[in-house]
Parts: structure tokens; sequence; C-alpha cells
């Protein structure tokens, strides 16, 4: 149990185009899931809290606009980046916690992001 | 404020026991750890929520020292499959059953 999904895993873009990142919790309800971006070798720097029904909780210094965030249901949520840039590659990971549990977080697979 | 982890790199042989501490200027809520291999998701381990706590899943065990505000994670009789790079994610209590703040990583790699 506690599966978390991400589509696709990987995706290469071309500047100024935008990509979107879809993030499901398989066979758990998440009423709160995150996203976090990782560059190489540095640790999980969370952008936002993605709550379902209501808007995202962004982290100090990113920005909304660029990266939109929809939490449509329980099991879905998506991360959209706007008008990509290079400096924009990362590896984004999202996490949901199961509601069901003692807050343990799952982590999806993760989608490496490049912008061309 | 993100928890301080150490030490950043360790190598060990097959076999070897090695300790990887995790350490916050704040009070603690919960400390989780995580196991992430290259190119890959954090893999879940554990979670204290507990001043006290020890738990253990095979050989790798962890405590929560929370007068002390810090966790431990303890790789004993290491193997192969160890390796990787242990985060540690702390949650306060302004933020319980919400977001955790992860440490910099411990990079762990076991040889034979």
């Amino acid at each position: 149990g506690a599966v978390v999904s991400q589509h696709p895993s990987w995706v290469i873009c071309k500047s100024g185009t935008s990509v979107k990142i879809e993030c499901r919790s398989l066979d758990f309800q998440a009423t709160t899931m995150f996203w976090y971006r990782q560059f190489p070798k540095q640790s999980l720097m969370l952008m936002a809290t993605s709550n379902e029904g209501s808007k995202a909780t962004y982290e100090q210094g990113v920005e909304k606009d660029k990266f939109l965030i929809n939490h449509a249901s329980l099991t879905l949520s998506t991360l959209t980046v706007t008008s990509a840039h290079p400096e924009d590659s990362s590896f984004y990971i999202c996490s949901a916690r199961d509601q069901g549990g003692v807050y343990e977080q799952y982590f999806g697979p993760g989608t490496r992001l490049t912008v061309t | 404020q993100q928890p301080v982890q150490s030490p950043q790199a360790v190598i060990l042989r097959e076999g070897e026991d090695a300790v990887i501490n995790c350490s916050s200027s704040k009070a603690l809520y919960s400390v989780h750890w995580y196991r992430q291999k290259h190119g890959e998701a954090p893999v879940f381990l554990m979670i204290l929520l507990k001043g006290g706590e020890q738990k253990g899943h095979d050989k790798i065990s962890a405590s929560f020292n929370e007068k002390k505000q810090q966790s431990s994670l303890y790789l004993t009789a290491s193997q192969l499959s160890y390796s990787g790079t242990y985060f540690c994610g702390t949650e306060g209590w302004e933020a319980a059953g919400n977001k955790l703040t992860f440490g910099g990583g411990t990079r762990v790699l076991v040889k034979p």
C-alpha cells in the first residue's frame, strides 16, 4: 500500500513552453500533497503544499504564477511549470501523506525536467 | 529551519555499523527518516513520534531524543543495499500533521 505515482517520469521541453506534472495517490486518499524540487546532490526543497479544494501554500521565494498547483481531487495534484526556462531544469518530486496512517509521507518516483 | 545532519558522508565495509545524526534548533513533533538511491525518489524508512521512542526495521533502527531535539539512525551490520543518501525530515509542533523540513542528507557507501 501507500503508493504514489508521478507522470511523466521525464520530460524535455523548449524554453518558453509549459509543462504539467501529475501526482496521484493510488491506494489512499491524500487531502494534502507536497511538491519538492531537488538539484543534484542536494536536499529536498519544499516548493508548496497542495490542499484538496483550496489554494496551494507556497514557500518563500517560490513564484506562484510560475509554478501553478491544482489539487483537483483527493488523489490527484498537478504542478504546471509555466514559461519554462533552462534554470527550471530539475528533479521534481511530489509526496502525499496518508491521512489514515500516522502521517507517514510517501514520495512519488519523481519527474526529471530538462528545458532546452 | 533546516535540521543539521552529520556526518555528511560515510564509507563502510559490509558488516560494519554507522550512526547518522539529525539535530534541530526547534522543538520537534516528529522525525521521519528516508533513504534515496541515485536517480530515484526517497523511500520512507520510519517515523518517530514520541520522545524516547526507538524503532527498527531489519537492522536499521532509530531513536528520538525529544529534549535534545535530535534523532539518530543506526545502520547495523550494513549491507550493500544500504548504500544511498539518508535524509531526516523534521516536523515542528506548529506544523504538526503538515510539512516536513529535510536535512542536507548523509551519503552512505557500503563497500564489499
